[in-house]
């Protein structure tokens, strides 16, 4: 059974306090990872889609790795605008996306 | 990114009644779209993936003559949540990929449904 993990499930920093939130998983083949950022009351924000192990995409004050076993999402320098809870996906070779839980993410100034 | 549009964003109904919430593609035509259900503290639950122009199929455990969903058109998918009941209150959201890109895909704003 396809599965994916996150942690932590929430994170406190204070601003500029950089960290990572992780993303493990367990699936049959992938096809895709995929980072979101959902604020309260509203749909998923797209952020990032990974392929392959190596792979690093970035934008702004956020970097997605991905590793054959798990995903990391580092943000750098965060402000209080950055709270939020980040979701991870994965998609497999058989189109079916699997949701992790998502870990919040606090910022405080 | 492609957007996708989810109305009403919010909705109070009484037990019994039917409530309908619609998702709509603005930018791109979406053959196949997706409905979601998510709890407090919890993932993003896949209820049934809509099909234009045929059935949609439903995941396990989840009521296909409770959720209606309608498809009818390439930028419109509906669901109706019939005879809904305070179990029922939830967040639902639709998404919507690209078609021939089949990768990630776009939600909508998303509708908080509370029965009373």
């Amino acid at each position: 059974e396809d599965q994916v993990t996150q942690s932590p499930e929430a994170l406190r920093l204070q601003e500029g306090e950089s960290s990572s939130l992780n993303c493990s998983y367990t699936v049959s083949g992938l096809r895709g990872l995929f980072w979101y950022r959902q604020d309260p009351g509203k749909g998923p924000e797209f952020l990032f889609t990974l392929y392959s192990a190596g792979e690093e995409k970035e934008k702004e004050r956020l970097k997605a790795t991905l590793t054959k076993k798990e995903s990391f999402l580092h943000i750098t320098a965060p402000k209080p605008e950055d709270s939020a809870t980040y979701l991870c996906a994965v998609q497999t070779l058989g189109q079916k996306v699997t949701f992790g839980i998502g870990t919040k993410l606090q910022v405080i100034p | 990114g492609a957007v996708v549009s989810q109305h009403p964003s919010w909705v109070i109904c009484k037990s019994g009644t039917s409530v309908k919430i619609e998702c709509r593609s603005l930018d791109f035509q979406a053959t196949t779209m997706f409905w979601y259900r998510q709890f407090p503290k919890q993932s993003l639950m896949l209820m049934a993936t809509s099909n234009e122009g045929s059935k949609a199929t439903y995941e396990q455990g989840v009521e296909k003559d409770k959720f209606l969903i309608n498809h009818a058109s390439l930028t419109l998918s509906t669901l109706t949540v019939t005879s809904a009941h305070p179990e029922d209150s939830s967040f639902y959201i639709c998404s919507a990929r690209v078609p021939f890109l089949n990768t990630e895909a776009f939600f909508g704003q998303g509708t908080r449904l509370t029965v009373v």
